[in-house]
């Protein structure tokens, strides 16, 4: 049961434009989701994170905004750049499923051309 | 660098055979997680540990196990191996593992069965 899901397994963007990644959620106990960026031949980086409390939070060049309504959430990326060419992870967990463990969605594979 | 340490990098097996692979924590995190990413899929969670007791358990194969030792480093066994277990395997730690805290992968070890 896949309860994290990026639906687009791929996003192309321009240099210099905005990147919007999506990710949906279908268990309503999910309170603290995570964004991971992975390159080939190395472990998932940790991105940016947001509580339940919150509906967005900013770091960088890098938001992640969260509609509980929705179960939706997305990142931001302004401006993408070539270094941003990555696999992208949406991450999720409850406080109380088995403390700690986090659900990932498939990935969305970004590409940013000049 | 996330700071944390998996080795090897890869593993080259035959079927029935037997596997340990090595993880050391970051500096100061005292909970571990093992995860497995298969072709073309999303990381699974597969155990986790926390000072040295087992914290919770996703899908993981009764031929696995795993540990954490004294100093905090972790090992996962896996046995009577099938080429369905062909995948990277990935580690990660945080400083607890309750609250809201980015798990840091290192980078994962590869193993192939042939």
């Amino acid at each position: 049961d896949q309860q994290v899901k990026q639906n687009s397994p791929s996003l192309s963007v321009q240099e210099g434009r905005i990147s919007i990644l999506n990710c949906d959620y279908t268990n309503s106990m999910f309170d603290y989701f995570l964004w991971y960026k992975k390159y080939p031949a190395e472990g998932p980086t940790f991105l940016i994170s947001i509580s339940s409390i919150k509906d967005k939070n900013e770091d960088g060049r890098f938001t992640v905004f969260l509609n509980k309504s929705a179960k939706h959430l997305s990142l931001h990326i302004v401006p993408s750049q070539p270094g941003d060419s990555a696999v992208y992870f949406c991450a999720a967990r409850t406080s109380t499923d088995s403390w700690g463990k986090l659900q990932f969605g498939a990935g969305t594979q970004v590409v940013v051309t000049p | 660098d996330s700071g944390v340490t998996q080795t090897p990098k890869h593993l080259i097996t035959a079927t029935g055979q037997r596997v340990t692979l090595r993880c050391s924590p970051r500096s100061g995190d005292l909970s571990v997680y093992w995860y497995q990413q298969s072709l073309d899929q999303g990381l699974q969670f597969l155990i986790q540990y926390y000072n040295g007791e087992e914290r919770a358990k996703g899908n993981i194969l009764e031929r696995f196990s795993a540990q954490q030792f004294p100093d905090l480093h972790s090992e996962l066994n896996l046995s009577s191996l099938e080429l369905g277990d062909s995948a990277l395997y990935f580690c990660a730690s945080s400083l607890t593992g309750g609250g809201n805290q980015p798990q840091h992968f290192g980078d994962g070890t590869r193993l192939s069965i042939l």
